[in-house]
């Protein structure tokens, strides 16, 4: 079993709020993801790291923002909120320098912006 | 650019039946990794397999096989003797960079198990 977490599971928000999505793992694992699934259920990425301090936007151009201030955490943030933000978020984290590791997921958080 | 190909929205089938679920993959790389996820109704993705591009040897754990062919691009899965539980979206994954790094996803197949 992972020991990635992500909160909230369920979030239903209102139109211009500002949210943070929580993504906590303790498996000291460098490098961490956030993935954006539609409804129609494919993947993209939007936002990954290597470490602390290290922040990179992914394939899928996101309005949100990531932090890595310490290694455990990477919250995501929507500073206003659309309801074309309405998606499931997916936080993934994954060892480096080991060759056959594979990415760990969160159980997601699925957010309606209303 | 990478691109993963699940041609197979949804598949259903009566219990005990075997399931091939195909993924075809495209990538200008000779070093790449394949990845197959499950995703239950409870959201997570469960890892299922890693293969890397100079291992084209098939895999079988338990009731699950895969089937690896570079000269096609295709790293299809197959259950064998299906059950409910396996009722889930299958993921085909793709990576670039060595390890898990940026993986990008196929649409994903919806397989319904029925009794």
């Amino acid at each position: 079993e992972a020991d990635i977490y992500q909160t909230p599971r369920y979030l239903v928000i209102g139109t211009g709020k500002k949210i943070t999505l929580e993504c906590s793992q303790t498996m000291g694992h460098d490098k961490m993801y956030w993935y954006q699934q539609d409804p129609g259920m494919e993947l993209h990425l939007i936002h990954y790291s290597y470490g602390v301090n290290s922040t990179e936007k992914g394939d899928l151009s996101s309005e949100s923002t990531v932090s890595r201030i310490r290694t455990e955490h990477f919250p995501l943030t929507l500073e206003s909120a659309r309801p074309s933000h309405t998606s499931q978020y997916l936080c993934a984290s994954s060892e480096v320098g080991r060759e056959n590791t594979e990415a760990f997921f969160g159980q997601g958080t699925r957010l309606t912006v209303v | 650019a990478q691109k993963v190909t699940q041609a197979q929205t949804e598949i259903s089938v009566v219990e005990k039946e075997d399931v091939t679920l195909d993924c075809v993959y495209e990538t200008r790389d000779t070093t790449y990794y394949l990845f197959w996820y499950k995703q239950p109704p409870s959201g997570e993705l469960v890892f299922l397999i890693r293969r890397n591009s100079f291992d084209e040897q098939n895999e079988i754990s338990g009731r699950y096989s895969w089937n690896f062919q570079k000269s096609t691009s295709s790293f299809n899965f197959t259950i064998t003797a299906s059950q409910v539980v396996d009722s889930a979206v299958y993921f085909c994954a793709l990576s670039e960079e060595g390890g898990s790094e940026k993986l990008v996803f196929g649409k994903g197949t919806k397989l319904t198990v029925n009794p």
